[in-house]
């Protein structure tokens, strides 16, 4: 019962370095989604995909790219990591065949990958 | 756009005491979801309410939907230290969660 797996668990990024993390879900799910924690801030957004070859902004999209090209995967990149991309990211999934107030809105979250910036 | 405001943003009471959080929308909810989240993990579904005046109960969590599908409490009785975490509801456009509620129960 895997569910939804991110990767790496933790990373450290000097200022101007790429990287991807990688989110994968075995629940042949539709939505996927990426948001970052931070202290007092609660969940936020940052882009998402109801279906492989859609993407779609959230609320704090800038820095980020996403892309989904298999139904499993939904890889997020950071382009030239800064300061404050330093975060708890989450990546979740959720079915959309159902009804839709019921189905888009249940989530199953990975771990989370844990991002500290330099 | 949806504003969603969870009370208190911090709750921290002795175990076997009871308490309540809320979740207020400016909105109506086409249905409403309870996280809770431990820390160093991401949230896990609680529940999920969809009609009016609905009331849940999973063990000592009773959760109850405002007949007007805008408002939200989830109560706990004699809460345990394994309640401690973070409590979210997320809003209907694009899934959004505030602060949540951050529930402490000390030993």
């Amino acid at each position: 019962n895997a569910g939804v797996t991110q990767t790496p668990k933790f990373q450290v990024l000097k200022t101007g370095q790429s990287m991807t993390l990688q989110c994968a879900q075995d629940m042949n799910h539709e939505y996927m989604s990426w948001y970052r924690q931070d202290p007092g801030m609660g969940l936020r957004l940052i882009h998402y995909s109801v279906g492989a070859g859609i993407t779609d902004q959230g609320e704090v999209p800038n820095g980020y790219n996403v892309s989904r090209s298999t139904t499993e995967d939904f890889p997020l990149r950071l382009l030239s990591a800064a300061p404050s991309q330093t975060s708890v990211y989450f990546c979740a999934s959720s079915p959309l065949t159902g009804p839709p107030q019921l189905t888009k809105n249940i989530q199953y979250f990975g771990a989370g990958t844990r991002l500290s910036v330099l | 756009t949806q504003l969603l405001e969870q009370s208190p943003q911090f709750l921290s009471i002795q175990e076997g005491e009871n308490l309540t959080v809320y979740c207020n929308s400016s909105s109506v909810f086409s249905s409403l979801q309870w996280y809770r989240q431990e820390p160093g993990e991401g949230p896990v579904l609680l529940v999920t309410v969809v009609t009016g005046g609905e009331v849940k109960k999973l063990k000592r969590l009773t959760f109850q939907f405002g007949d007007a599908r805008k408002d939200s409490s989830l109560h706990i009785t004699a809460a345990q230290t394994g309640d401690t975490g973070l409590y979210l509801c997320p809003n209907d456009y694009k899934l959004s969660f505030g602060a949540g509620t951050t529930v402490t129960v000390r030993a």
